[in-house]
């Protein structure tokens, strides 16, 4: 079966320091692969969406960046945290061959930026 | 431009059936999800609607109307787990991505 893991689950860092959470799939290849943020009691923002190795695709210019170095693998990033990039994070993946709009997503990365 | 409306906030007693509405404006249309998301939690998905009609899962209902560009997701027999944010999705646009309503805060009471 399918799963999806994100870490790290919760984190807090000061304003200006580096970020890094990760996202890997097991059990399916080729996935697209996606990065949402949802702030407190709002709806879901795509951020960036992959559909292969290198290709990142950028949904709301800011300063976050995202990777897939490998298949079932993708990095949110950022040099420089910013207040406005706390929220609650979410890596997501959709199968080529699944329905069109079925979603699994990881467990979140709540981050807090003080 | 495009755009998903839901009401932002259901209350309901156990036992009741509650109704969640979405209307959507999008220049093309892929089909209708829903998604269930508990506080703290990540969204689930419930359901997806891409043809006209009912689509029925346990206690749980979804209708689409393609020609007034309205679903909805119907709750039967509520139960307290139940209490939680639902979000209606719709894949549409010249891209086909996914846009997300702002989610329904529903709440059941004993």
């Amino acid at each position: 079966s399918q799963t999806i893991h994100q870490w790290p689950a919760t984190l807090v860092q000061p304003v200006g320091s580096p970020l890094s959470l990760e996202c890997t799939v097991e059990g399916t290849s080729n996935p697209n692969l996606y990065w949402y943020r949802q702030a407190a009691g709002r709806g879901l923002q795509l951020l960036f969406y992959s559909v292969g190795i290198g290709q990142i695709s950028s949904e709301v210019p800011q300063n976050l960046s995202a990777s897939r170095p490998q298949d079932r693998q993708f990095i949110l990033s950022s040099k420089k945290l910013l207040l406005s990039d706390s929220g609650f994070y979410l890596c997501a993946w959709r199968s080529g061959s699944s329905g069109a709009n079925v979603l699994t997503f990881g467990a979140g990365s709540r981050l807090t930026v003080l | 431009g495009q755009s998903l409306e839901q009401p932002s906030e259901v209350t309901a007693v156990e036992g009741a059936i509650v109704q969640i509405n979405c209307t959507y404006q999008t220049s093309g249309f892929y089909g209708l999800s829903w998604y269930q998301q508990h506080d703290g939690g990540a969204p689930t998905f419930l359901s997806y609607n891409a043809l006209d009609g009912l689509e029925e899962t346990g206690r749980f209902s979804s209708f689409l109307s393609r020609s007034d560009s309205y679903g909805y997701l119907l709750l039967q027999e509520l139960q307290m787990k139940d209490s939680a944010s639902y979000f209606c999705a719709v894949r549409g646009g010249n891209n086909r991505k996914l846009i997300w309503g702002l989610g329904t805060s529903l709440a059941v009471n004993p």
